[in-house]
């Protein structure tokens, strides 16, 4: 199974960015970093997702390392609403799925 | 963006019962669903790969003649819980995916389950 390290918590003040890391030493050549999030009992909603070169979006950035093994999601002004648990996920090629980790709950502080 | 709706969005059923979860994909064509399930501050566990006009491929530990798996159109999948028992009660979601493996997955609101 493809798998994540990801802190288990974060916390983030209104207003600043909140930078969530994500380790995926195991991730192979054609595999994609997807975020995803998730507010208490609904269903994921996709944040943005990465082969290899940073990316964008009206929702956040991605920031993937040269060596892909680790990515960074940047959220640039975390609001109230913004508190949820972020999943990283890894998929792609013959690994299609979409296997879930543990994620981080993010928690934005007013 | 695509759209999954899942329903129903709450169900509460008798020990014993069989019920259906259906899944659609509203403006676009989804060649694969998949199905999870979600227990109380826990991750989303992948069930079942459901690929339209074909059999279900099941993850390991779930039981295919409970979790019946039915992907007779592009746009629909059900899951039905059949014999329902209390350790059923879960968050059920789906998710679906146009033909590109690398396409991201739409996840529809999820359906819980409480089987008294």
């Amino acid at each position: 199974d493809a798998k994540t390290t990801q802190p288990t918590s974060m916390d983030c003040a209104e207003g600043r960015a909140a930078n969530l890391p994500c380790n995926h030493s195991t991730i192979s050549g054609n595999e994609y970093v997807y975020w995803y999030r998730q507010i208490h009992s609904q269903g994921p909603q996709y944040i943005i997702h990465g082969l290899k070169n940073n990316e964008t979006n009206e929702m956040a950035s991605l920031i993937i390392t040269e060596d892909r093994k680790s990515s960074t999601l940047i959220l640039p002004h975390a609001t109230l609403r913004d508190t949820a648990v972020y999943y990283c996920i890894y998929s792609g090629g013959s690994n299609y799925k979409l296997t879930f980790g543990k994620g981080t709950l993010l928690t934005v502080n007013p | 963006g695509a759209v999954v709706s899942q329903h129903p969005s709450r169900v509460i059923c008798k020990s014993g019962t069989s019920v259906k979860i259906e899944c659609r994909s509203l403006d676009f064509q989804a060649t694969t669903m998949f199905w999870y399930r979600q227990f109380p501050k826990k991750s989303l566990m992948l069930m079942a790969t459901s690929n339209e006009g074909s059999k279900a491929t099941y993850e390991q530990g779930v039981e295919k003649d409970k979790f019946l798996i039915n992907h007779a159109s592009l746009t629909l999948s059900t899951l039905t819980v059949t014999s329902a028992h209390p350790e059923d009660s879960s968050f059920y979601i789906c998710s679906a995916r146009r033909s590109s493996t690398n396409e991201k997955l739409f996840f529809g609101s999820g359906t819980q389950l409480s089987v008294l």
